[in-house]
């Protein structure tokens, strides 16, 4: 079975573009996660989606981050216009759905964010 | 304001003998901890968790341990190999919503096992 799948696996962009991420959850998967480590820190939770609804965006920086899930399958993370403190790993994560239960979340490769 | 922290950020053990990870926590709603194990250029990749009505949960070589008055929770290795050098994350979790709660992750523990 496919793990979490992350594209790309680096972007390296100037200050002011636009950016797309995209993560592939494991199918059947409906919690989808994203989540960024910025160089030397702890890795942060940025949004949280329930098939294609936003669970919880409380960890989002601010409004230059917009995150997708259409139709409940793959998720998009657009960042625009990019900013230099936007660098970073971004990883995507997956876990069934179930309710009074911890259900483990299975982490993509992320993707390594470079803006110059 | 970190809720859960690792202080240690890198921790040098001899092959064969036990690694202690350590992580301290703040918010007294975390109810769930978990160690997540990091190689470079790899995501994180769960490695064993504890429930906060249990003090100890072990598989194999690896035993984490629950200190819910100190708010403190620890890896145990043992004993360590080689193929055990990587980061470790200690996380937690809330599970007001079901269990479906984004993670809360400390810095990480550089773990390096030397021959």
């Amino acid at each position: 079975e496919a793990g979490v799948t992350q594209f790309p696996s680096h972007s390296v962009i100037e200050k002011g573009q636009t950016v797309t991420l995209r993560c592939d959850p494991i199918s059947g998967h409906d919690n989808l996660y994203w989540y960024r480590r910025v160089m030397g820190k702890e890795i942060k939770f940025l949004l949280h989606f329930v098939k294609e609804s936003k669970q919880d965006e409380s960890g989002m920086p601010n409004n230059r981050f917009l995150a997708e899930r259409t139709g409940g399958t793959y998720s998009t993370l657009k960042v625009q216009p990019a900013e230099l403190e936007d660098s970073g790993v971004y990883f995507c994560a997956s876990s069934l759905l179930g309710a009074g239960v911890y259900n483990e979340q299975f982490f993509g490769p992320g993707t390594r964010l470079t803006v110059l | 304001d970190q809720q859960v922290k690792q202080n240690s950020p890198s921790l040098s053990v001899q092959e064969g003998r036990i690694s202690i990870l350590n992580c301290d926590y703040t918010n007294s709603m975390f109810d769930y901890f978990l160690w997540y194990k990091k190689y470079p250029a790899e995501g994180p990749t769960f490695l064993i968790s504890i429930s906060s009505i249990k003090d100890k949960n072990e598989d194999g070589r690896f035993t984490v341990f629950l200190n819910k008055s100190a708010k403190h929770l620890s890896l145990h290795i043992v004993p360590s190999q080689p193929g055990d050098s990587a980061v470790y994350f200690c996380a937690a979790s809330a599970q007001k919503r079901g269990g479906a709660d984004g993670l809360t992750f400390g810095k990480g523990t550089h773990l390096i096992i030397q021959p």
